[in-house]
Order: C-alpha cells, then structure tokens, then sequence
C-alpha cells in the first residue's frame, strides 16, 4: 500500500523567501510528525498532530515556523523569511493512533536548501 | 540538540562479521527504537523495545533495553552488504507525547 509521501523532495529557495512543505500520511492515520534532519545528525522533532490539532508544538523552533492539517489528513509546514539554517531534511511521519507503541511510518522527506 | 550519544559513529563491516552499536542517555526513556536509513529514504523501524531488560531479536538483529532505562545496543550477526546505511536510536518518554529523540547515527559502511 501507499506509504507517507511528501512533495517536493527537493526545494532550493533563497534567502527571507516563503516555502510549504506536504506531507501525505499513510490513509487512515490520525498521527502527523515533523522532524528536520541536519546534514550528519538524527532526526528532531518539530511538531506532532493528532487528527486537526497540533498536540505538541514544542520542537518549531520560532515563529518562522507553523505547522497547519486542515482536515487531518494532509499537512503543510510552512517556513516564513527563510534562513540559510533551515537547510535540512524536512521529514514527515504518520502513525495510526497516536499512542506510545504506534509505529511511527517515515516519507522519504523533503530537502530544502536556503542560499 | 541531541540528547542521546551513539556509538560508533562510523564503522567498516566486511560481509559476515558481527556489528555492535549502543546508545546512552543521561535521562530515562520508556520506549527504545532501533531505526535504519538508507540515502533519500525517511527512517524505518527494525526493532522497538518497551520494558527495562528487554531482549527482542528480529532476524539476524538483536537489541537490548538496559536495566538503567539510560541505554541500549543493537547487534547485527553475520553482516551482508545491505547492512550499509545509518542506524539511528530514538528514545521515547511517556510524559513527552509521542515526540522521539533521535541519536546521531552509525553509518556502516563495507570495507574496501
């Protein structure tokens, strides 16, 4: 069946520029993550959205950053004035229910590069 | 910034040697993960591990959750060439929500 996909795998943007990032879970998921993986490190955690709402926003690291999954399905991440930091892995991940021993199902993630 | 220290960071295998990784915490987790991330592809999930001690095999993997809650290992006996890519730890705590904290990584790669 049809894993997370996540469109565009690559954007290159410049410098206090706007981008959106798509997520497409697994169907039927209820549980959304971001994570953003630098070059060289582990994934870290962004935000986790459970059915419509954004049940942990911890991890955006400022108010450039939001997050939106209007019908809960399909989510957008969305990056205001870009910075040459937000170069990374924008990953994404569904789970079914959200619970501590749901699986967490990775896409294949979105490069963004910021010159 | 990272919170859990893996190790090696780096290794060479050649087929059908035995692999070791670990994974340390200065804090408790509830739920240890053993990840694999193969270039351009999102990480997928080899091994979860639930309770302190726990000893789970899949396969020619093996991974432990320490009795501490503050570690785990991961082995892979008899490496074959796809054994290649980045094997990441993630930690899970019970009062965080489901957010994982991931390790930064042991890339294996094949001897030359």
């Amino acid at each position: 069946g049809a894993g997370v996909s996540q469109t565009p795998s690559n954007k290159v943007t410049e410098k206090g520029k706007y981008v959106e990032l798509r997520c497409d879970p697994i169907s039927g998921h209820t549980a959304l993550y971001w994570y953003r993986q630098s070059l060289g490190q582990g994934p870290e955690f962004l935000i986790y959205f459970q059915g419509t709402g954004a049940a942990d926003d911890s991890g955006l690291p400022n108010d450039r950053f939001f997050a939106v999954r209007p019908e809960g399905s399909v989510s957008t991440l969305k990056i205001q004035r870009t910075e040459r930091g937000d170069s990374a892995v924008y990953l994404c991940a569904s789970s079914l229910i959200g619970g501590a021993t749901d699986t967490q199902y990775f896409g294949p993630g979105t490069r963004l590069t910021v010159l | 910034g990272q919170q859990l220290n893996q190790s090696p960071q780096s290794m060479f295998i050649q087929e059908g040697e035995d692999v070791s990784m670990n994974c340390t915490s200065s804090s408790i987790f509830n739920t240890w993960l053993w990840y694999k991330q193969d270039p351009g592809e999102g990480p997928v999930l080899l091994i979860a591990l639930y309770k302190a001690g726990e000893l789970t095999s899949n396969g020619r993997l093996t991974a432990q959750f320490g009795i501490t809650r503050k570690d785990s290992f991961l082995n892979i006996s008899a490496s074959i060439p796809s054994d290649v890519g980045i094997y990441f730890c993630a930690g899970q705590r019970d009062n965080a929500g489901n957010m994982l904290t991931f390790g930064g990584g042991t890339r294996l790669m094949v001897k030359p």
